[in-house]
């Protein structure tokens, strides 16, 4: 069965400090890779997607950037957080275009 | 502009009332309507409806869409203070690649 990864689960970082948020996704091959961020009050976000190791595609732009390196791994990152970045990022993936998002457990970053 | 609203935003119920939640849509090429349930952190599916009319059951759980009015409703059962949760729906829409766009959810509270 597929199971995904997403760690850490809480983070608490200064602004102005990089940031790394790591995914991965077990149990299937070439998945669709997403980055959600959750905002009290605002829903799921969609920030970046990717159908392929080195295709990101970026839904909103901001200070954040997305990598996938391995078929199975995807990456948020930015260079300098913003107050702003705080939030619960989730990590989803899904078998294929027409199929349901299986998501990760989230992390809840604080910047500072 | 595309969006899904859900409504009501919060709900408190007793063990034992049924609950009705609704979502409704506007999007381009739509494809189909997904439920998920948000507890402390990963949404876990639900459902998936495609097509209008048809109801789909799982336990105290049900769903059905009507692509004419473009809304979908998810009823519970009996509930049970398990049940309480943020309920998320989000509309599967777009051309290949076919992102998947959220309402904010409806929180429901059972009190014992």
């Amino acid at each position: 069965s597929q199971t995904i990864h997403q760690w850490p689960a809480t983070l608490v970082q200064p602004v102005g400090s990089p940031l790394s948020l790591e995914c991965t996704v077990e149990g299937t091959s070439n998945p669709n890779l997403y980055w959600y961020r959750q905002a009290a009050g605002r829903g799921l976000q969609l920030l970046f997607y990717s159908v392929g190791i080195g295709q990101i595609s970026s839904e909103v732009p901001q200070n954040l950037s997305a990598s996938r390196p391995q078929d199975r791994q995807f990456i948020l990152s930015s260079k300098k957080l913003l107050l702003s970045d705080s939030g619960f990022y989730l990590c989803a993936w899904r078998a294929s275009t027409g199929s349901p998002l299986h998501f990760g457990n989230g992390t809840r970053l604080t910047v500072t | 502009e595309d969006k899904v609203v859900q409504s009501p935003l919060s709900l408190v119920v007793h063990e034992g009332d049924t609950v009705t939640l609704n979502c409704s849509y506007e999007v381009t090429n739509f494809r189909s309507l997904l439920w998920y349930k948000q507890e402390k952190k990963a949404p876990t599916f639900l459902f998936m409806l495609t097509s209008s009319g048809i109801e789909k059951k799982s336990g105290r759980l049900s769903s059905i869409l009507d692509k004419k009015e473009l809304f979908s409703i998810l009823n519970i059962t009996a509930t049970q203070t398990g049940d309480s949760a943020v309920y998320l729906c989000a509309a599967h829409y777009g051309g290949s690649q076919g992102n998947l766009i959220f309402g904010k959810g409806t929180k429901l509270s059972v009190k014992p």
